[in-house]
C-alpha cells in the first residue's frame, strides 16, 4: 500500500540553526500538509499546499516556516531560525483530493524535532 | 474558538469486549470527519471517515456514528484486539477548507 514518507526520523540541532525536513507524499496526492504534535499533545496544523502553493497556514506556520516542493516528489518543510520550543514530532500528510470530494489525509511516520 | 474534544482521556478494555469512543465537536460547518488511530512512534493512521451527509458509516470491525444535532462523533470496534490498542483522535474538517483540526485523544488499552 502506498504510504508517506518522511526523514529523517530524528533530527537533532542547535537553537537559531536551519532545519529541513523531508517528505515525500503518495504519489498521486495532489494536497500536501505538514503538522506538528509537541509531546503529549494534540495534532496541530501547520499548512497546507497545492498548486505549487500554500493554501492554508495556521498562526504558529509564522516567517521562520516555509515549504517548498523541489521536484515531482519531494515536499519539505524549512524553519529558519530554530527555537526551543519548535521541538516536537512534525507530521506530512498528503490526500487526493479536498472540498467536496473528501478524501482522507494519510500521515508520515513523522521526523522527531529535538532543539538543544 | 471552535474545537474538537474528547470525553474520556482512557479507555480499559477486556479482549473481545465492543470499544466506543466519543467526541464531541463544536463547528457546526464542519462537513467531513475522521478517526485516526496513533500507535506509539507512529503518525495517525487512518481508520474510517463520514461525510455530513451521513449519520453511519462501517468498515471492517469499525463504525462511526455522526450525530449533527448534539455535534458527536463516536468510533465502535468490534470485538477488540491487543492490537487495537493506541491513541484514537477525531479530526474534523471545515467547509471548503482543508485543515484538520484534531481532538486530544483516547487512550486505548485492551488487555487480553
Amino acid at each position: 500500500e502506498p504510504e508517506v514518507t518522511q526523514t529523517p526520523s530524528h533530527q537533532v540541532t542547535q537553537m537559531g540553526q536551519e532545519v529541513i525536513l523531508r517528505c515525500v507524499p503518495i504519489s498521486n496526492h495532489l494536497y500536501f500538509y505538514w503538522y506538528r504534535q509537541i509531546l503529549g499533545q494534540k495534532v496541530e496544523f501547520l499548512v497546507s499546499f497545492y498548486n505549487n502553493e500554500i493554501s492554508e497556514k495556521s498562526e504558529i506556520f509564522d516567517d521562520q516556516f516555509s515549504v517548498e516542493r523541489p521536484d515531482g516528489s519531494n515536499f519539505t518543510l524549512k524553519i529558519r531560525s530554530t527555537k526551543l520550543e519548535d521541538s516536537a514530532m512534525y507530521f506530512c500528510a498528503s490526500s487526493e483530493s479536498v472540498g467536496t470530494g473528501n478524501q482522507p489525509q494519510h500521515f508520515g511516520d513523522g521526523t522527531r524535532l529535538s532543539i538543544l | 474558538g471552535e474545537s474538537v474534544g474528547l470525553h474520556l482521556p482512557t479507555l480499559s478494555v477486556q479482549e473481545g469486549d465492543n470499544s466506543i469512543i466519543n467526541c464531541a465537536y463544536s463547528n457546526s460547518a464542519s462537513d467531513y470527519f475522521i478517526w485516526y488511530k496513533q500507535e506509539s512512534g507512529k503518525g495517525p493512521q487512518f481508520i474510517i471517515d463520514i461525510r455530513s451527509n451521513m449519520d453511519k458509516r462501517q468498515g471492517q470491525r469499525v463504525t462511526v456514528l455522526l450525530n449533527k444535532t448534539v455535534k458527536h462523533l463516536s468510533l465502535q470496534i468490534a470485538a477488540t484486539q491487543p492490537g487495537d490498542s493506541a491513541v484514537y483522535f477525531c479530526a474534523e474538517k471545515g467547509s471548503g477548507y482543508s485543515t484538520l483540526t484534531f481532538g486530544k485523544g483516547t487512550m486505548l488499552l485492551v488487555s487480553p
